[in-house]
C-alpha cells in the first residue's frame, strides 16, 4: 500500500523559506507526477506544482518565482520550498501522487498546517 | 475566484439523490480534459472519488457517479448517506498549463 508521509516545521517567520518533505513508501517513485497542493484555512484547494522523472517541473504561475520542487529518488523523497513567505502562505500543505491528465491524485499525504507568523 | 465554478452548498435527506455541478470553459473542461472529483471529510486530506470524468477507484461505492458534457461536469450521489456529509472538489487541467480546482461544495445530509 502506497503511503506518503509529510514532515517539516509548522511555523515559519515572514520573509523566510518554507520547507516540507514528503516520503514515499510502498511503491515506486519513478513515473509519477509528485505534486504539492495547499489549502488556506477555511478555503479551497490550490495546485502549487509538480516534479516528474526528477527533471521536469511545472509550477503555478501565481507562485512560480518563489517555489522550488525537487526529488531525491535514492531517499524516496520529494520536497517543496517556498521562499519569502507572508501570512498569505498560511495553509495546510499536501503532497500527492498523480498519473497524468486522466487519473487525478490517488494518494495524498496527511497534510501539514504551516503558519507564517513572527 | 476559482477557474472551475461549483455551488457552495447542496443538501438532501438520507436516501435522496444530489448532484454537484462543475462549470469551466473552453480552456479546461471544454478543451476535452478529464474532470476528477475529491471528497474531503473534516480535518482530513482529500480522497479521490472519481477520475477520468466517470471512473471510480477501487473501494468507492457505486452510488457515486460522474459525467462530463461540453464545458461542465457533474457528480451525482444516489442514496445519500450520513457519512457522505463532506466537502467535494472538482479538478481539471487548463490550457494555461496548470491544474485547477473548483471552489468546493459542502454537502449536508438533512
Amino acid at each position: 500500500q502506497v503511503q506518503l508521509q509529510q514532515s517539516g516545521p509548522g511555523l515559519v517567520k515572514p520573509s523566510e523559506t518554507l520547507s516540507l518533505t514528503c516520503t514515499v513508501s510502498g511503491g515506486s517513485i519513478s513515473g509519477y507526477y509528485w505534486t504539492w497542493i495547499r489549502q488556506p484555512p477555511g478555503k479551497g484547494l490550490e495546485w502549487i506544482g509538480y516534479i516528474y522523472y526528477s527533471e521536469t517541473t511545472k509550477y503555478n504561475p501565481s507562485l512560480k518565482s518563489r517555489v522550488t520542487i525537487s526529488v531525491d529518488t535514492s531517499r524516496y523523497q520529494f520536497s517543496l520550498k517556498v521562499k519569502s513567505v507572508t501570512a498569505a502562505d498560511t495553509a495546510v500543505y499536501y503532497c500527492a501522487r498523480g498519473w497524468g491528465y486522466s487519473y487525478g491524485y490517488d494518494y495524498w499525504g496527511q497534510g501539514t498546517l504551516v503558519t507564517v507568523s513572527s | 475566484q476559482s477557474v472551475l465554478t461549483q455551488p457552495p452548498s447542496v443538501s438532501g435527506a438520507p436516501g435522496q439523490r444530489v448532484t454537484i455541478s462543475c462549470t469551466g470553459d473552453r480552456s479546461n473542461i471544454g478543451a476535452g480534459y478529464d474532470v476528477h472529483w475529491y471528497q474531503q471529510l473534516p480535518g482530513t486530506a482529500p480522497k479521490l472519488l472519481i477520475y477520468g470524468s466517470s471512473s471510480r477507484p477501487s473501494g468507492v461505492p457505486d452510488r457515486f457517479s460522474g459525467s462530463k458534457s461540453d464545458t461542465s461536469a457533474s457528480l451525482a450521489i444516489t442514496g445519500l448517506q450520513p457519512e457522505d456529509e463532506a466537502d467535494y472538489y472538482c479538478q481539471s487541467y487548463d490550457s494555461s498549463l496548470i491544474w485547477v480546482f473548483g471552489g468546493g461544495t459542502k454537502v449536508t445530509v438533512l
